[in-house]
């Protein structure tokens, strides 16, 4: 299986700031169709999960613009280019190229 | 607007047996792969069962493989999911999720505690 690491797995930002999440995978996510499927999900308390980004740096219906995800082949980032409060929840990295698979999650606070 | 439903949890003892259901509606059910995720109390996302669109390929993470059964049903726009010989650490909310490679819609989960 696919093993996909997170890091970090807290991470406390002072609003307005940027904040970034690491995700790596075993290796790589490259399909044999060609797409690598690497998608990255938030799950607010309480909430069910909801994808944010899917195959690496498509940012799904309604997602906001301040977040972008980017890599290639065992390494990818998501990025939130300015905290607001709505943001605080936990983020996972989900592979689905070999079965599927999800990071540790990281919690997202604020300061 | 997309909707799924979860249906069934509930408290079970071990070794015994529960089916969960899940209501589609807003899309062309019988055109989507659909999966199970699960998420244990306080834990982490856990990939379960996924389902082709037609039902010709399935997919079981290896801690519930011989003992869980995915299946549908496209003309009641209806996910299914038999689980039996179910353990303490089978004790999660269990999710209904619509896509393969893009899990693009999540229902609001059901609750399926193991305990004696």
């Amino acid at each position: 299986d696919i093993v996909m690491t997170q890091t970090p797995l807290s991470s406390p930002v002072t609003l307005g700031q940027p904040a970034s999440i690491s995700c790596r995978s075993s290796q790589s996510l490259v399909h044999s169709d060609g797409n690598t499927y690497l998608n990255w999900l938030q799950q607010r308390p309480g909430q069910p999960p909801r994808l944010l980004i899917y195959k690496i740096s498509n940012r799904f219906s309604g997602v906001p613009d301040r977040f972008s995800g980017s890599g290639a082949g065992t390494d990818f980032t998501l990025k939130i280019s300015r905290v607001e409060a709505e943001d605080v929840g936990v983020y996972y990295c989900m592979q689905a190229t070999q079965g599927a698979t999800f990071g540790q999650g990281t919690r997202l606070e604020i300061k | 607007e997309v909707q799924l439903v979860e249906s069934g949890g509930g408290l079970v003892q071990p070794g015994g047996s529960l089916r969960l259901s899940c209501s589609a509606s807003g899309f062309n059910f019988s055109s989507h792969a659909m999966h199970w995720v699960r998420q244990a109390p306080g834990k982490g996302l856990e990939y379960v069962s996924a389902l082709s669109n037609i039902g010709g390929s399935t997919y079981y993470a290896d801690s519930v493989k011989g003992r869980f059964t995915i299946s549908r049903d496209n003309s009641k726009s209806t996910l299914y999911l038999q689980m039996s010989s179910l353990r303490a650490d089978d004790t999660a909310v269990y999710y209904c999720v619509k896509g393969w490679a893009t899990p693009d819609y999540w229902g609001q989960g059901t609750l399926v505690t193991v305990s004696s």
